[in-house]
């Protein structure tokens, strides 16, 4: 049972906000991931952090930005949200194999 | 760079019969994992298996079957009597050597009816 917390789950917004999308996990794992899933299902890797005070971008290029103050927390944010942004936002932690939360989809009007 | 091609988009069956989910995959690492993952309509993705490059057994658990075929850079996943709770995303994902960093392939959509 994967014990890796996503909140919130649904997000409607109006552009030009800031939002920050929380991720929390308690099994200790040191690597912890963002992934974007677009409505055609694909996911893109956009942030990852392998430890505290570690992140870099994913594959994908985002405007979003990633903090890791503290091993269990890895909150995403957007300083000035747009449509474009409209997503689902998958968070995920793992060593061998990843464990996903359930997603925040994020709507931005 | 590694790349995962789900060519079946939706496929679509009546429960009780078998499906096979296709998996193509490209990497130049000779070390890397493999995986499935369902993703229901809750939206969570759960693992369903990881696979190293070095271990080509099939593998059965329960109604699941996985069948890698590293010459022909397929692991493809077989259903076996398939029931209406089967009904989800199905995504096939690579890894480099570390297991981490996933590259996912587009999914294909199983549908089954009763």
């Amino acid at each position: 049972e994967a014990d890796i917390y996503q909140t919130p789950r649904y997000l409607v917004i109006g552009t030009g906000k800031k939002i920050t999308l929380e991720c929390s996990q308690t099994m200790g794992h040191d690597k912890m991931y963002w992934y974007q899933q677009d409505p055609g299902m694909e996911l893109h890797l956009i942030h990852y952090s392998y430890g505290v005070n570690s992140t870099e971008k994913g594959d994908l290029s985002s405007e979003s930005t990633v903090s890791r103050i503290r091993t269990e927390h890895f909150p995403l944010t957007l300083e000035s949200a747009r449509p474009s942004h409209t997503s689902q936002y998958l968070c995920a932690s793992g060593q061998e194999k990843l464990f996903f939360g359930s997603g925040t989809q994020l709507s931005v009007l | 760079a590694q790349k995962v091609t789900q060519a079946q988009t939706e496929i679509s069956v009546v429960e009780k019969e078998d499906v096979t989910l296709d998996c193509v995959y490209e990497t130049r690492d000779t070390t890397y994992y493999l995986f499935w993952y369902k993703q229901p309509p809750s939206g969570e993705l759960v693992f369903l298996i990881r696979r190293n490059s070095f271990d080509e057994q099939n593998e059965i658990s329960g109604r699941y079957s996985w069948n890698f075929q590293k010459s022909t850079s397929s692991f493809n996943f077989t259903i076996t009597a398939s029931q209406v709770v089967d009904s989800a995303v199905y995504f096939c994902a690579l890894s480099e050597w570390d297991g981490n960093k996933l590259v996912f392939g587009a999914g294909t959509i199983l549908r089954v009816k009763s």
